[in-house]
C-alpha cells in the first residue's frame, strides 16, 4: 500500500539554528499540506500545494519558514531560525485531486517529523 | 470559522468494553474523516465519512451531516486502540485543509 514518506523522524536543535524537514507524496498525488501539530493539540495547516504552486499558506510564519515543492512532487519545509515554539509535530500528507477540485476526497498522513529547539 | 469539539475530552475503558465518541461542527462540511493518532504520532485514516454509515471491523461510524455530527464506534476495545482520536472536517473555502476537532484520549486497559 502506498505511503507518505517524511524525513527524519525526529529532530533535535538548538534556538538560532536552521531545520529542514522533507516530504514524499503518494505517487500520483497533486495536492501536498504541511501541518504541524502541537502538543495535546489537532493538526493545523501551515502550508498548501497542487503540484508546485502554493494554494494556501496564510497560516505559514513567512519571517522564519519556508517551503517549496520545486518539480510537483517532494517537498522540503524549512526553518530558519529555529525558535523554542516550534517544537512540534510536523506532518505532511497528500491528497489525489488538484485544489479546485471535489472536496470529498481522503488526505493521507505520513509519519511525521517529531522537532525539539533547545 | 467552524468550530469541531469533540466528546468526551478522555475516556478509560477495559479491555473488551464498547465505547462511542462524538464529533459536533457548527457548520455545513464538505468531507469529514476519523482519525486515530498512535502513541507514536502516527495518524491513521480510520473513515472518510461525510454522512452516512460505514464499517470497518470492529469500528463503524454515522454521520449525520443535517444535524451537524459524527459518531465513532469502538466494539469490543483492545489495548491497541489507545491513542487519540480525532475527527476532522473540510468546508467551504477554496482549500481542502482539515479542520481539526479537539479530540478524545483513550486507554484501554488489559
Amino acid at each position: 500500500e502506498a505511503e507518505v514518506a517524511q524525513s527524519p523522524r525526529y529532530k533535535i536543535t538548538e534556538k538560532s539554528q536552521a531545520v529542514a524537514f522533507w516530504c514524499d507524496p503518494i505517487s500520483g498525488h497533486a495536492t501536498l499540506y504541511w501541518y504541524r501539530q502541537i502538543l495535546g493539540q489537532g493538526p493545523e495547516l501551515l502550508v498548501q500545494f497542487q503540484d508546485e504552486s502554493v494554494v494556501d499558506d496564510s497560516q505559514l510564519p513567512k519571517d522564519r519558514f519556508s517551503a517549496e515543492r520545486l518539480k510537483g512532487v517532494d517537498s522540503t519545509l524549512k526553518i530558519q531560525p529555529a525558535e523554542l515554539g516550534d517544537s512540534a509535530m510536523y506532518l505532511c500528507a497528500s491528497s489525489l485531486m488538484p485544489s479546485g477540485g471535489p472536496k470529498q476526497e481522503t488526505q493521507y498522513f505520513g509519519p511525521g517529523t517529531r522537532l525539539l529547539v533547545l | 470559522g467552524i468550530q469541531v469539539e469533540q466528546s468526551p475530552p478522555d475516556l478509560i475503558l477495559q479491555e473488551g468494553a464498547n465505547s462511542t465518541l462524538r464529533c459536533n461542527f457548527s457548520d455545513s462540511v464538505n468531507n469529514l474523516q476519523w482519525f486515530h493518532q498512535n502513541p507514536w504520532g502516527q495518524l491513521i485514516n480510520l473513515f472518510y465519512i461525510p454522512s452516512g454509515t460505514k464499517q470497518n471491523g470492529r469500528l463503524s461510524a454515522t454521520t449525520v451531516a443535517t444535524e451537524r455530527y459524527s459518531l465513532l464506534y469502538i466494539s469490543s476495545s483492545q489495548t491497541t486502540d489507545s491513542g487519540v482520536y480525532f475527527c476532522a472536517v473540510v468546508y467551504g473555502g477554496a482549500t481542502n485543509k482539515l479542520i481539526f476537532g479537539t479530540g478524545t484520549l483513550l486507554a484501554v486497559q488489559p
